[in-house]
């Protein structure tokens, strides 16, 4: 049982690139999540899933975008990369009667240069 | 949700107990107590949860008062590991909705020290 899985775990972009981060969770969770924290500051959600097809936005979902076409995956895309895109991301799941206990993966580092 | 305060750091010698308060006033009678951990560089990781019944599960334990209205997380033989920022976030179960991300304070900088 591996959990929450995030690929890359590091990733450099010049301005206007895009990438897509990847989440996988083998937990059968319904739920996942997408934050960012920036360095020093709390967790930020951009997307969230509550089941394969089913996306909504989160507080900071300006220059995002995600597709659940599965129960495991969650990909996360960036389509023109911002400096003030650098951050951390972190993907989380968690089954749908308990949001708060919450499984998170090991993140990817992200700097726009 | 109700606000929570915690020490910003504290320290604990390898081996010993570690002992984190939390303060919680303002909780209502359906609020969970929830206790996260980030170690550096890490992932935030999900420790223990209770509501008011003291609870034990294999990394810590949870003594919440009988009022409810603070709590303590027991670490109960620290290691250098356990060096990481401890969030205690108080939340009404499966709250959801709009209002599906945790929301995570300042939390206390718990140091372990050899």
């Amino acid at each position: 049982n591996a959990g929450v899985t995030q690929t890359p775990k590091f990733r450099i972009l010049k301005i206007g690139q895009s990438m897509t981060l990847q989440c996988t969770q083998d937990m059968n969770h319904n739920y996942m999540y997408w934050y960012r924290q920036d360095p020093g500051m709390g967790l930020k959600l951009i997307y969230y899933s509550v089941g394969a097809g089913i996306t909504d936005k989160g507080e900071v979902p300006n220059g995002y975008n995600v597709s659940r076409s599965t129960t495991e995956d969650f990909p996360l895309r960036l389509e023109l990369a911002a400096p003030s895109q650098t951050s951390v991301y972190f993907c989380a799941s968690s089954f749908p009667r308990d949001q708060e206990t919450q499984y998170f993966g090991p993140g990817t580092r992200l700097l726009v240069l | 949700d109700a606000k929570t305060t915690q020490p910003p750091s504290m320290d604990c010698a390898e081996g010993r107990a570690a002992n984190l308060p939390c303060n919680h006033s303002t909780i209502s009678g359906n609020e969970y107590v929830y206790w996260y951990r980030q170690i550096h560089s890490q992932g935030p990781q999900y420790i223990i949860h209770g509501l008011k019944n003291n609870e034990t599960n294999e990394m810590a334990s949870l003594i919440i008062t009988e009022d409810r209205k603070s709590s303590t997380l027991i670490l109960p033989h620290a290691t250098l590991r356990d060096t990481a920022v401890y969030y205690c976030i108080v939340r009404v179960l499966g709250s959801g909705g709009s209002n599906y991300k945790l929301t995570f304070g300042k939390g206390t900088l718990l140091t372990v020290n050899p």
